[in-house]
């Protein structure tokens, strides 16, 4: 197992909700990237943050939003929850931003939008 | 951006048979790629990466083969075994995209005793 927890381990929304999930990296890695798992699909890049800073953004809307804390602990932020956010989301931190380093992936959230 | 696309999307051997998955890429600066294994309500793992500076890499019964002409990859596992049965996934990985991974589908293996 890796040392990337996420918390809580399953959240249950209604439409038009906010919610904020959390995750702490492994000790040592400065970079969290967040996923969103729909069933029976491949993770789906959301944001990356580095150092506290956004490194880098896939193609969700302004609605997701992020933190990272200068223990590099992050936070991923949805409001206006929709149906289709009906999703697991994964974190996943890594020792710096080079392509070539290892993701290593937290147990994930279960969320669910009635 | 990048687009990954893996087939098959399931695959059903038998134990001790080989399997292979194929993925393919778009982007011609994807230089690192990984193949996670997500076993049912688990978080994905990394089984094998490889660089796009290498043809070919093995780790005892898996390999993954990469042809950067043709923009595809492969993974192979040999001599399969019934706790082989999970789902696969391919990434692609960009330089100036930091190490933002780009997931194929998916497929689904079933190995049968």
């Amino acid at each position: 197992e890796t040392g990337v927890t996420q918390s809580p381990t399953h959240l249950i929304k209604t439409r038009g909700q906010q919610v904020t999930l959390r995750c702490s990296s492994q000790s040592g890695h400065n970079t969290v990237s967040w996923y969103q798992q729909a069933l029976g699909q491949g993770p789906q890049f959301i944001f990356q943050y580095y150092r506290e800073e956004e490194n880098g953004r896939g193609n969700f809307p302004p609605r997701f939003s992020g933190l990272q804390f200068p223990n590099y602990s992050s936070e991923l932020n949805v409001n206006a929850l929709e149906l289709d956010d009906s999703a697991l989301y994964l974190c996943a931190s890594t020792a710096g931003r080079s392509s070539y380093n290892e993701q290593f992936f937290g147990p994930g959230t279960r969320l669910t939008v009635l | 951006g990048e687009n990954v696309e893996q087939h098959p999307s399931t695959l059903s051997v038998q134990e001790g048979d080989s399997a292979v998955i194929k993925c393919t890429y778009s982007d011609s600066a994807s230089n690192y790629f990984p193949w996670y294994k997500q076993e049912l309500g688990k978080r994905p793992q990394l089984i094998i990466d490889i660089r796009s500076n290498v043809g070919e890499k093995k780790d005892q019964r898996i390999a993954v083969t990469l042809n950067k002409t043709a923009k595809h990859f492969s993974l192979h596992i040999t001599e399969t075994q019934p706790e082989d049965s999970a789902v696969y996934f391919c990434a692609a990985s960009i330089p100036r995209a930091g190490n933002m991974l780009t997931f194929g589908g998916g497929t689904r293996l079933m190995v049968k005793p």
